[in-house]
């Protein structure tokens, strides 16, 4: 079955980086896109970015530009997110979730979605 | 960017009763060449990430029970749960896919009254 394994939280300190891992099974890692997806507590879905699994093309939120970067490693099956300069704003849980459309070459819609990913910064 | 925009905020229905969540959206989500509407739904209970319910504005995804359906087009949608269960309690996000950004409604909280 499809799974989306996310690592575990984090807390950080603002002006620090963190990366966030999503491993996926049950399915061809190359086959959907993968796309970030946070929530800030108590509050609704904000979309960050997408990447292809496939190309490793990438198309990100225009307020997390130059801030946000995600990759993939095909060879185990995992993507990641990292994001840089963190400030109290960014506390939120971070999802990964898959792309419905197998070969998308846009994000879309979400089929299947990671476990969320606690990502506190404070100092 | 589209702004989507849900109503109402919160919800409270009778069990076994109708429950309607509307979403609009600020410019058309519907592509004239494939007459496709580019709007999803999900559902998110506590502690949850968000479980997908319908996509091409009125399509169930696989295991979605059919008291869950989907309308409109163009601008405006509609999420309608046919006789509401115990489960259903949660927030509802409407979510447009038809340009980047990928916008999502700010939820409507769904409550049995």
């Amino acid at each position: 079955q499809v799974q989306l394994v996310q690592s575990g939280a984090e807390v950080k300190k603002p002006g620090a980086s963190v990366k966030v891992s999503c491993k996926a099974s049950g399915y061809t890692f190359t086959s959907h896109g993968i796309s970030w997806v946070r929530q800030a507590p108590g509050q609704g879905l904000e979309w960050m970015g997408w990447i292809s699994t496939y190309s490793g093309d990438t198309n990100y939120a225009q307020k997390l530009q130059g801030r946000v970067t995600m990759t993939t490693d095909t060879s185990t099956s995992t993507a990641y997110m990292a994001l840089r300069s963190l400030r109290s704003d960014d506390t939120a849980v971070y999802y990964c979730a898959r792309e419905h459309i197998a070969g998308a070459k846009l994000p879309g819609t979400y089929d299947y979605w990671g476990q969320g990913t606690l990502v506190t910064v404070s100092s | 960017d589209i702004v989507m925009t849900q109503s109402p905020d919160s919800l409270a229905v009778s069990l076994g009763e109708r429950a309607t969540i509307n979403c609009k959206s600020s410019q058309s989500v519907l592509d004239s060449s494939n007459k496709k509407n580019y709007l999803a739904w999900y559902q998110q209970k506590p502690g949850q990430p968000p479980n997908p319910l319908i996509y091409w504005a009125s399509t169930r995804d696989s295991g979605v029970p059919d008291r869950f359906s989907g309308s409109g087009s163009g601008t405006d949608f509609t999420l309608t749960i046919s006789s509401l269960q115990a489960e259903d309690v949660a927030v509802y996000y409407c979510q447009q896919y038809y340009s980047t950004p990928i916008t999502f409604g700010q939820g409507t909280r769904l409550e049995i009254k």
